[in-house]
Protein backbone atom coordinates (compact mmCIF):
# COMPACT_ATOMS: atom_id res chain seq x y z
CA UNK A 1 0.00 0.00 0.00
CA UNK A 2 2.92 1.86 0.13
CA UNK A 3 1.64 3.93 -2.92
CA UNK A 4 -1.66 5.11 -1.26
CA UNK A 5 -1.06 7.41 1.60
CA UNK A 6 -3.59 7.79 4.40
CA UNK A 7 -2.99 9.33 7.97
CA UNK A 8 -2.90 6.58 10.66
CA UNK A 9 -5.10 8.23 13.12
CA UNK A 10 -8.02 10.72 13.62
CA UNK A 11 -9.81 11.53 16.65
CA UNK A 12 -13.05 12.91 16.92
CA UNK A 13 -16.04 14.33 19.35
CA UNK A 14 -19.79 12.63 18.82
CA UNK A 15 -21.50 14.78 16.56
CA UNK A 16 -18.84 16.73 15.12
CA UNK A 17 -17.44 16.13 11.38
CA UNK A 18 -14.76 13.95 10.48
CA UNK A 19 -12.19 14.43 7.71
CA UNK A 20 -10.33 11.56 6.63
CA UNK A 21 -7.13 12.15 4.16
CA UNK A 22 -6.07 10.43 1.51
CA UNK A 23 -3.18 10.64 -1.57
CA UNK A 24 -2.55 8.65 -4.15
CA UNK A 25 -0.18 7.73 -7.12
CA UNK A 26 -1.73 6.46 -10.31
CA UNK A 27 -3.52 9.03 -12.06
CA UNK A 28 -5.23 6.08 -14.46
CA UNK A 29 -7.42 4.91 -11.86
CA UNK A 30 -10.45 5.86 -13.55
CA UNK A 31 -12.29 5.16 -9.90
CA UNK A 32 -11.44 5.54 -6.53
CA UNK A 33 -13.00 4.00 -3.05
CA UNK A 34 -13.24 4.22 0.54
CA UNK A 35 -14.03 1.34 2.18
CA UNK A 36 -14.51 0.47 6.43
CA UNK A 37 -13.49 -2.23 8.54
CA UNK A 38 -14.81 -2.79 11.78
CA UNK A 39 -12.87 -4.79 14.09
CA UNK A 40 -12.99 -9.12 13.32
CA UNK A 41 -14.55 -8.03 9.65
CA UNK A 42 -14.01 -7.96 6.44
CA UNK A 43 -14.40 -4.51 4.61
CA UNK A 44 -17.41 -2.77 3.70
CA UNK A 45 -17.71 -0.48 0.45
CA UNK A 46 -18.86 2.80 1.54
CA UNK A 47 -18.87 4.97 -1.81
CA UNK A 48 -16.41 5.55 -4.90
CA UNK A 49 -15.69 8.73 -6.82
CA UNK A 50 -15.34 8.30 -11.04
CA UNK A 51 -12.19 10.45 -11.87
CA UNK A 52 -14.28 12.84 -14.08
CA UNK A 53 -15.80 14.12 -10.61
CA UNK A 54 -15.08 16.92 -8.48
CA UNK A 55 -17.06 15.52 -5.02
CA UNK A 56 -19.71 13.04 -4.68
CA UNK A 57 -22.08 13.43 -1.87
CA UNK A 58 -23.99 10.33 -0.01
CA UNK A 59 -26.72 10.70 3.21
CA UNK A 60 -23.60 11.79 5.23
CA UNK A 61 -20.84 11.15 3.31
CA UNK A 62 -18.85 13.52 1.24
CA UNK A 63 -15.85 12.42 -1.02
CA UNK A 64 -13.92 15.35 -2.35
CA UNK A 65 -11.41 14.58 -5.37
CA UNK A 66 -8.77 16.68 -6.43
CA UNK A 67 -7.24 14.72 -9.23
CA UNK A 68 -4.47 17.58 -10.10
CA UNK A 69 -2.73 16.84 -6.38
CA UNK A 70 -4.14 12.91 -6.26
CA UNK A 71 -5.83 13.99 -3.09
CA UNK A 72 -8.97 12.15 -1.96
CA UNK A 73 -10.97 12.83 1.35
CA UNK A 74 -13.94 11.35 2.82
CA UNK A 75 -15.74 13.31 5.14
CA UNK A 76 -18.70 12.17 7.62
CA UNK A 77 -21.05 14.59 8.91
CA UNK A 78 -22.35 14.15 12.30
CA UNK A 79 -20.01 11.51 13.50
CA UNK A 80 -21.18 8.93 15.29
CA UNK A 81 -19.55 6.31 18.20
CA UNK A 82 -21.12 3.58 15.39
CA UNK A 83 -18.26 5.36 13.29
CA UNK A 84 -15.43 4.05 15.08
CA UNK A 85 -13.55 1.65 12.01
CA UNK A 86 -10.94 1.85 9.99
CA UNK A 87 -11.52 3.30 6.71
CA UNK A 88 -9.27 2.89 3.91
CA UNK A 89 -9.18 4.27 0.55
CA UNK A 90 -8.44 2.53 -2.59
CA UNK A 91 -7.38 3.09 -6.32
CA UNK A 92 -7.83 0.30 -8.92
CA UNK A 93 -5.37 1.60 -12.23
CA UNK A 94 -5.31 -0.26 -15.25
CA UNK A 95 -2.41 -3.04 -15.53
CA UNK A 96 -2.37 -5.27 -18.67
CA UNK A 97 -6.04 -5.53 -18.98
CA UNK A 98 -6.44 -5.73 -15.28
CA UNK A 99 -6.97 -3.35 -12.46
CA UNK A 100 -5.15 -4.41 -9.38
CA UNK A 101 -6.22 -3.05 -6.04
CA UNK A 102 -4.06 -0.79 -3.94
CA UNK A 103 -5.28 0.15 -0.64
CA UNK A 104 -3.73 2.51 1.47
CA UNK A 105 -2.67 1.66 5.33
CA UNK A 106 -6.26 2.82 6.53
CA UNK A 107 -7.06 5.57 9.22
CA UNK A 108 -8.65 4.69 12.41
CA UNK A 109 -10.87 6.54 13.50
CA UNK A 110 -11.79 7.23 16.96
CA UNK A 111 -15.24 8.78 18.19
CA UNK A 112 -15.47 9.87 21.58
CA UNK A 113 -18.85 10.34 23.12
CA UNK B 1 -27.95 -15.13 -0.54
CA UNK B 2 -26.32 -13.13 2.43
CA UNK B 3 -22.79 -12.31 1.30
CA UNK B 4 -19.42 -13.43 0.85
CA UNK B 5 -18.56 -16.52 3.34
CA UNK B 6 -14.86 -18.08 4.04
CA UNK B 7 -14.32 -20.87 5.81
CA UNK B 8 -12.22 -22.07 7.91
CA UNK B 9 -12.35 -18.62 10.25
CA UNK B 10 -9.33 -19.83 11.63
CA UNK B 11 -6.70 -22.29 11.19
CA UNK B 12 -3.36 -22.77 13.25
CA UNK B 13 -0.76 -24.93 11.53
CA UNK B 14 2.65 -26.56 11.97
CA UNK B 15 5.61 -24.46 9.64
CA UNK B 16 5.31 -26.55 6.96
CA UNK B 17 2.24 -27.75 6.52
CA UNK B 18 -0.06 -27.15 3.78
CA UNK B 19 -3.03 -25.16 4.18
CA UNK B 20 -6.42 -24.47 2.18
CA UNK B 21 -8.83 -21.73 2.70
CA UNK B 22 -12.17 -21.36 0.60
CA UNK B 23 -14.11 -18.71 -0.37
CA UNK B 24 -17.75 -18.87 -1.24
CA UNK B 25 -19.18 -15.55 -3.73
CA UNK B 26 -22.22 -13.88 -3.85
CA UNK B 27 -23.65 -15.71 -6.30
CA UNK B 28 -24.25 -13.31 -9.20
CA UNK B 29 -20.63 -11.66 -9.29
CA UNK B 30 -18.34 -13.05 -11.78
CA UNK B 31 -14.70 -11.36 -10.15
CA UNK B 32 -13.49 -13.25 -6.96
CA UNK B 33 -10.12 -11.54 -5.44
CA UNK B 34 -7.77 -12.87 -2.59
CA UNK B 35 -6.36 -10.50 -0.08
CA UNK B 36 -3.72 -10.75 2.55
CA UNK B 37 -3.79 -8.00 5.64
CA UNK B 38 -1.33 -8.03 8.08
CA UNK B 39 -1.32 -6.08 11.19
CA UNK B 40 -1.66 -2.18 10.34
CA UNK B 41 -1.62 -2.91 7.12
CA UNK B 42 -4.07 -2.44 4.24
CA UNK B 43 -5.01 -5.56 1.95
CA UNK B 44 -2.71 -6.71 -0.32
CA UNK B 45 -3.86 -8.19 -3.74
CA UNK B 46 -2.85 -11.19 -4.25
CA UNK B 47 -4.63 -12.78 -6.97
CA UNK B 48 -8.21 -12.50 -8.55
CA UNK B 49 -10.87 -14.00 -11.32
CA UNK B 50 -13.08 -13.13 -13.57
CA UNK B 51 -15.44 -16.52 -13.84
CA UNK B 52 -13.04 -18.90 -13.88
CA UNK B 53 -10.29 -17.57 -15.63
CA UNK B 54 -7.43 -16.48 -13.32
CA UNK B 55 -6.34 -13.10 -15.10
CA UNK B 56 -3.94 -11.83 -12.59
CA UNK B 57 -1.62 -14.24 -10.42
CA UNK B 58 1.95 -12.28 -10.66
CA UNK B 59 1.34 -10.77 -7.24
CA UNK B 60 1.17 -14.35 -5.46
CA UNK B 61 3.73 -13.97 -2.76
CA UNK B 62 5.29 -16.79 -3.84
CA UNK B 63 5.07 -20.16 -5.76
CA UNK B 64 4.07 -21.58 -2.34
CA UNK B 65 0.54 -20.01 -3.40
CA UNK B 66 -2.10 -21.23 -5.52
CA UNK B 67 -5.68 -20.12 -6.33
CA UNK B 68 -8.32 -22.00 -8.14
CA UNK B 69 -11.88 -20.99 -9.02
CA UNK B 70 -13.22 -24.24 -11.06
CA UNK B 71 -16.48 -23.56 -12.50
CA UNK B 72 -16.62 -19.77 -11.64
CA UNK B 73 -18.04 -20.21 -8.20
CA UNK B 74 -16.51 -20.53 -5.11
CA UNK B 75 -12.37 -20.04 -5.07
CA UNK B 76 -9.46 -22.10 -2.98
CA UNK B 77 -5.97 -20.92 -1.85
CA UNK B 78 -3.66 -23.04 -1.13
CA UNK B 79 -0.73 -22.29 0.91
CA UNK B 80 2.26 -25.28 0.28
CA UNK B 81 4.81 -25.52 3.15
CA UNK B 82 3.83 -22.58 5.29
CA UNK B 83 6.43 -20.18 7.09
CA UNK B 84 6.03 -18.48 10.03
CA UNK B 85 5.70 -15.32 7.94
CA UNK B 86 2.48 -16.51 6.12
CA UNK B 87 0.63 -15.45 9.31
CA UNK B 88 -1.81 -13.05 8.63
CA UNK B 89 -5.71 -12.26 7.72
CA UNK B 90 -6.55 -13.99 4.49
CA UNK B 91 -9.40 -11.82 2.99
CA UNK B 92 -11.80 -13.16 -0.27
CA UNK B 93 -13.77 -10.27 -1.81
CA UNK B 94 -16.33 -10.85 -5.12
CA UNK B 95 -17.93 -7.93 -7.44
CA UNK B 96 -19.72 -8.15 -10.56
CA UNK B 97 -17.09 -5.93 -12.62
CA UNK B 98 -17.28 -4.80 -16.06
CA UNK B 99 -14.27 -2.71 -16.97
CA UNK B 100 -13.06 -0.47 -14.48
CA UNK B 101 -15.48 -0.15 -12.04
CA UNK B 102 -14.64 -2.30 -9.36
CA UNK B 103 -16.73 -2.50 -6.29
CA UNK B 104 -15.57 -5.28 -4.12
CA UNK B 105 -17.71 -7.37 -1.36
CA UNK B 106 -15.75 -8.98 1.01
CA UNK B 107 -16.01 -11.64 3.22
CA UNK B 108 -15.39 -12.05 7.24
CA UNK B 109 -11.46 -13.28 6.48
CA UNK B 110 -9.64 -16.50 7.82
CA UNK B 111 -7.04 -15.68 10.45
CA UNK B 112 -3.86 -17.91 9.41
CA UNK B 113 -1.56 -18.39 12.65
CA UNK B 114 1.67 -20.49 11.54
CA UNK B 115 3.60 -22.02 14.33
Amino acid sequence: GEDVEQSLFLSVREGDSSVINCTYTDSSSTYLYWYKQEPGAGLQLLTYIFSNMDMKQDQRLTVLLNKKDKHLSLRIADTQTGDSAIYFCAESPPSGGSYIPTFGRGTSLIVHP
Amino acid sequence: DTGVSQDPRHKITKRGQNVTFRCDPISEHNRLYWYRQTLGQGPEFLTYFQNEAQLEKSRLLSDRFSAERPKGSFSTLEIQRTEQGDSAMYLCASGWGQGELDTQYFGPGTRLTVL
